[in-house]
Parts: structure tokens; sequence; C-alpha cells
């Protein structure tokens, strides 16, 4: 295994709370990402990180935030939960040169009511 | 932009031989990667092509071809441990190589 992990593991909130995500990793790998996934869209990436205090927005951003304030920890916010964010999230860590290979987390699964 | 599309499904029989294609329309890429997803469980890196060919791996081998934007996930002898969720990826060029952009996924269902 990668050394990956995410908490909680499952979520239940209500709409209009912020939520924050957690991923952690040991591998002391430079890249991070965020994930969600959804039936019929696959994965799509929300927010990335290449490096400490470095981000940047995915596809579908809107609604989030992101922090990388150490190497090992890369959070994921909803400022304001809303039903469409339910969803299951996946962090996901890559290295320079290799960022096709990427090892996931075990996800998180999200349901705003 | 990226797009990549994949059958949404497809069946096939234990011990069969399974081709997963994946099409792309980008302005160009570093690679095409697979990755597997049980149901309720992570995907998992499969394989990587950087150039044109056939890369092998055990039961699983993996195809691209630039000039026709296309590019296949070979499946042989399959197991009824292989039904799973495929999806292929590209990193998009120009300064972002370092994302992927996955396509919706195949879901694969193995039958004895």
């Amino acid at each position: 295994d990668a050394g990956i992990t995410q908490s909680p593991r499952h979520k239940v909130t209500e709409t209009g709370t912020p939520v924050t995500l957690r991923c952690h990793q040991t591998e002391n790998h430079r890249y991070m990402y965020w994930y969600r996934q959804d039936p019929g869209h696959g994965l799509r990436l929300i927010h990335y990180s290449y490096g400490v205090k470095d981000t940047d927005k995915g596809e579908v951003s809107d609604g989030y935030s992101v922090s990388r304030s150490k190497t090992e920890d890369f959070l994921l916010t909803l400022e304001s939960a809303t039903s469409s964010q339910t969803s299951v999230y996946f962090c996901a860590i890559g290295w320079e040169g290799t960022v096709e290979t990427q090892y996931f987390g075990p996800g998180t699964r999200l349901l705003v009511l | 932009g990226q797009s990549l599309e994949q059958p949404s499904e497809v069946t096939a029989v234990e011990g069969a031989i399974v081709q997963i294609n994946c099409t792309y329309q980008t302005s160009g890429f570093y690679g095409l990667s697979w990755y597997q997803q049980h149901d309720g469980g992570a995907p998992t890196f499969l394989s990587y092509n950087a150039l044109d060919g056939l890369e092998e791996t055990g039961r699983f081998s993996s195809f691209l071809s630039r000039s026709d934007s296309y590019g296949y996930l070979l499946l042989q002898e399959l197991q009824m441990k292989d039904s799973a969720s495929y999806f292929c990826a590209v990193s998009p060029p120009m300064g972002s190589s370092y994302k992927l952009i996955f396509g919706s996924g195949t879901r694969l269902l193995v039958r004895p």
C-alpha cells in the first residue's frame, strides 16, 4: 500500500454546514489530488497540490477550497455544503515524473441532507 | 479541451478475452493510463503507455495509437475477480502534466 489515509471515511451533514475532509500520506510525495466520483461521471478532479502551499483548481472546483500546510496533509473544505456535493471523495498521491501513476486513498462517502 | 470516451458496460465469459476501448479528443498528451476499481473500493493503477504500441503485464495488455487517438485495455483468461470498472486517463500537455483527465469508466461483468 502507498500509505495514504482519508478521514472521515463516512460523513452525513446538513446543507449549509462546513465540512473538512483530510488526506494524509506517509510517502513524502510532492503531488496530491482530490477527486469526486459520481455515477456516470467517473473521477473528476477538484483541486490538486504540487507542493506545500502550492495548489491549483481542477475541473470541478466551485464550492471547494483546499489547503496544504505540510507535505503529508491535504485538506478539502466544503465551505457551505450542498446536496449536489453528495459524492464519494478520493484523495490520490503522485510523484514527479510519473504523475500518470497515482495511488488512491480509500475514499470518503459524504451525504449532504 | 480533452475528453475521453469508453463503453459504459462490457460483459464477457470467464476464461475469455475482452477488449475495452478508449478514444480521446485532445490537442496533445503525455500518455494513456488505465485504472481498475472494484465496487466499493478505490481506483488502482494498472498500466501506462508513454509510447505507441502494446505493453504487456501478465494477463493484462494495454495499447496506444496516437495517430488514431485510440487505446485499449486487453484482458485475457478472464477471471471472476476481473469484474470491476476500468478507467482510461490522459495527462494534458503544456505545463499541466501533473494531473490526469479520466474517462467515465467501463463496467466489466465476467460471467461463469
